[in-house]
């Protein structure tokens, strides 16, 4: 069964901590995105990248960095932990062409203290 | 500017009753794809169905349509026959062909009562 699998399910950081936040996919998939989502807003766009080692600054990407290593992994950092950064972060990814879709994780709930 | 409009924070449903979910777009890409999730409570985002901007026949999948006016920018979700477990949160997503990612609408909660 193919997936995204988000490291950690709830977190709690206290306030000026660096906090990563893991995803691996399996589907081989070429982009990787990053959302945070919180309610009212439906999720925005923080960083993807589409391709290993390149990465694209989404809509909200302040105060936050993302790396991509290897093509099945990609981490959210966040520098400073913030209490403005407790939410709901989703991974997802997908292949190239649009008709095919996006794959998404679990989500990681966060909470900064 | 936001690219995709719901304008339905909350909606109730009767079980077997049919609902509408509306979600217009922004776009000037003629190439595109929309995309309906439903989000449950436990917060895993499952997709449900997909239309291409070139598609001449709206999508179906089971008891989703949708029901998709190019013309009108607006793709809106059908769920015929509503059941207990619809209840959710659902968005309504756009992808251009010039881009990479999905933008989102801010989400319909959807309750379907007994």
């Amino acid at each position: 069964d193919v997936k995204v699998t988000q490291s950690s399910r709830y977190l709690v950081k206290r306030t000026g901590e660096k906090v990563f936040l893991e995803c691996v996919q399996d589907m081989d998939h070429e982009n990787m995105f990053w959302y945070r989502q919180d309610p009212g807003l439906g999720l925005r766009l923080i960083y993807f990248s589409y391709d290993v080692k390149m990465k694209e600054k989404g809509d909200i990407p302040e105060g936050y960095s993302v790396s991509r290593e290897k093509k099945e992994r990609f981490s959210l950092i966040l520098e400073s932990a913030s209490t403005n950064q407790t939410s709901m972060y989703l991974c997802a990814s997908s292949l190239g062409p649009i008709a095919y879709g996006y794959t998404f994780g679990s989500g990681t709930r966060l909470t900064v203290v | 500017a936001q690219k995709i409009t719901q304008t339905q924070p909350g909606m109730f449903v009767q079980e077997k009753e049919a609902v509408t979910l509306d979600c217009t777009y922004d776009t000037s890409d003629p190439s595109y794809g929309l995309f309906w999730y439903k989000q449950p409570s436990s917060g895993e985002m499952i997709f449900l169905i997909y239309q291409g901007s070139y598609d001449q026949q709206n999508a179906t999948e089971g008891r989703y349509s949708l029901n998709f006016q190019k013309a009108r920018k607006s793709a809106n979700l059908v769920i015929s026959a509503s059941q207990l477990g619809d209840s959710a949160m659902y968005f309504c997503a756009m992808r251009e062909e010039s881009g990479y990612a999905l933008n989102f609408g801010k989400g319909t909660s959807l309750l379907v009562t007994p």
